[in-house]
């Protein structure tokens, strides 16, 4: 099993859609969650940062963490073309101060 | 806001070529890394660095070196370039010691090897 499973896509949504992307872990030690949006031919830029369980909002963008369920979720309300990008979540934890990545979710944003 | 620089956007090389990617990042960061990113494959930790001078191997050294003269500065070797190296390239910096501070990524270098 993967330390870190992430659906890669591609997903394609309207204009205005609510996007929910998604990871699953397997590792318990992780605490420390990431989401990075990465533009073709440009570098991860950070998105989100958790700590632990629950929900952090910023704008448009919530993370949601259930360490119960190894489950982390990234929501984005009315999307717009210029959320087109990949997503990848990653991860961290325990004495391992190492990042574990998602292969990314690539999302499309149709106008 | 972190700047992380890569200093070649694009690069090309000829097999068994000696090559050197370089990075800097401007916000007094202890802790830098080497990725690279292949379709399929995601992002593979190459080497990190926890301090000027200090290195450590990640996922996949082989074929690889580093340097960390400067606190700001981490390059990256292919002591002989092979094909099998053509890739996308990224350095990310983060601060603190023994913590879980997130990444902050340069925007690559993509290089290809012929």
């Amino acid at each position: 099993q993967k330390e870190v499973e992430q659906d890669p896509g591609p997903l394609s949504v309207p204009e205005g859609a609510i996007v929910s992307l998604n990871c699953t872990y397997s590792n318990s030690a992780f605490q420390y969650f990431m989401w990075y949006r990465q533009y073709s031919r440009k570098g991860p830029e950070l998105l989100m940062y958790t700590y632990s369980s629950g929900n952090k909002e910023d704008g448009r963008f919530t993370a949601q963490v259930d360490k119960s369920s190894k489950y982390i979720s990234l929501f984005i309300r009315d999307s717009q073309p210029s959320d087109s990008a990949t997503y990848l979540c990653a991860m961290s934890g325990g004495s391992n101060y190492k990042l574990t990545f998602g292969k990314g979710t690539l999302l499309t944003v149709n106008p | 806001d972190v700047k992380v620089t890569q200093s070649s956007r694009y690069l090309v090389k000829r097999t068994g070529e000696k090559v050197f990617l370089e990075c800097v990042q401007d916000m007094d960061h202890e802790n830098m890394f080497w990725y690279r990113q292949d379709p399929g494959l995601g992002l593979r930790l190459i080497y990190f660095s926890y301090d000027v001078k200090m290195k450590e191997k990640g996922d996949i050294p082989e074929g690889y070196s580093v340097s960390r003269e400067k606190k700001e500065r981490f390059s990256l070797i292919l002591e002989s370039a092979s094909t099998n190296q053509t890739s996308m390239y990224l350095c990310a910096s983060s601060s603190g010691t023994g913590n879980h501070q997130p990444q902050h990524f340069g925007d690559g270098t993509r290089l290809s090897i012929l």
